[in-house]
């Protein structure tokens, strides 16, 4: 059974790092044809792509927040890691994690989410 | 990039058929066949109910179709049941190499 899980500080303030952990089981991070993706959503609101890597190690990054993101993997730990500079309050969201797939060119398998809001 | 736009709201009686919307560019949706439509209900992550284009994963209702026409991809329900009611969302890869998401449409059940 695929399943991936987030975690991650509930509460970040303004100006800190946020860094999330997407623990992912059931398939390999080394797999050919998967890859990663975090999504958030802001409560009440629609779906945002953030950044995507694949088994090759290729990452891409949402045009208008690259400067603010770095994705990365641990493969030996099934881990892949989201850091998110400078937060604001309007990154205020529930992050997920999603695995692609090449088989269905989509993300196919989601986690539960994880909430993350920024106040001071 | 900016989002997919979707209709905010549609609704159908039980045994009906709706359509949603899901109009790009020629930058993503009309340029690829990777379109995805997917399911969200309240507190949920989101579910995979199609994938480029007019695909339904394995587990997937029959009820559910896509298409696509241009910059304008579709999904269909058909037969409505009150277990559709939800939130639906379409997405594409990008020119750009990135993925883009629709503004959401949430689907009511008369």
């Amino acid at each position: 059974q695929v399943t991936l899980k987030e975690s991650g500080p509930v509460l970040v303030k303004p100006t800190e790092t946020l860094t999330l952990t997407c623990a992912v089981s059931g398939f390999s991070l080394s797999n050919v044809g998967m890859g990663v993706s975090w999504i958030r959503q802001p409560p009440g609101k629609a779906l945002e792509w953030l950044a995507q890597i694949f088994s090759n190690d290729e990452r891409s990054y949402s045009t208008s927040l690259k400067s603010r993101l770095t994705i990365s993997k641990d493969t030996s730990k099934s881990q892949v890691v989201l850091t998110m500079t400078n937060m604001d309050p309007v990154d205020t969201a529930t992050y997920y994690c999603a695995r692609y797939a090449v088989a269905t060119d989509g993300f196919d398998i989601w986690g539960q989410g994880t909430m993350v809001i920024v106040s001071s | 990039q900016s989002a997919l736009t979707q209709p905010a709201s549609v609704s159908g009686s039980p045994g009906q058929s709706i359509t949603i919307s899901c109009t790009g560019t020629s930058s993503d949706v009309g340029r690829y066949d990777y379109v995805s439509w997917f399911q969200q209900y309240p507190g949920k992550a989101p579910k995979l109910m199609i994938y480029d284009v007019a695909y339904r994963p394995s587990g997937v209702s029959h009820r559910f179709s896509g298409s696509k026409s241009g910059n304008t991809a579709s999904l269909t329900i058909s037969g409505l049941q009150a277990e559709d009611e939800a939130d639906y969302y379409c997405s594409s890869y990008t020119r750009s190499s990135t993925y883009v998401f629709g503004t959401g449409t949430k689907v009511t059940v008369l």
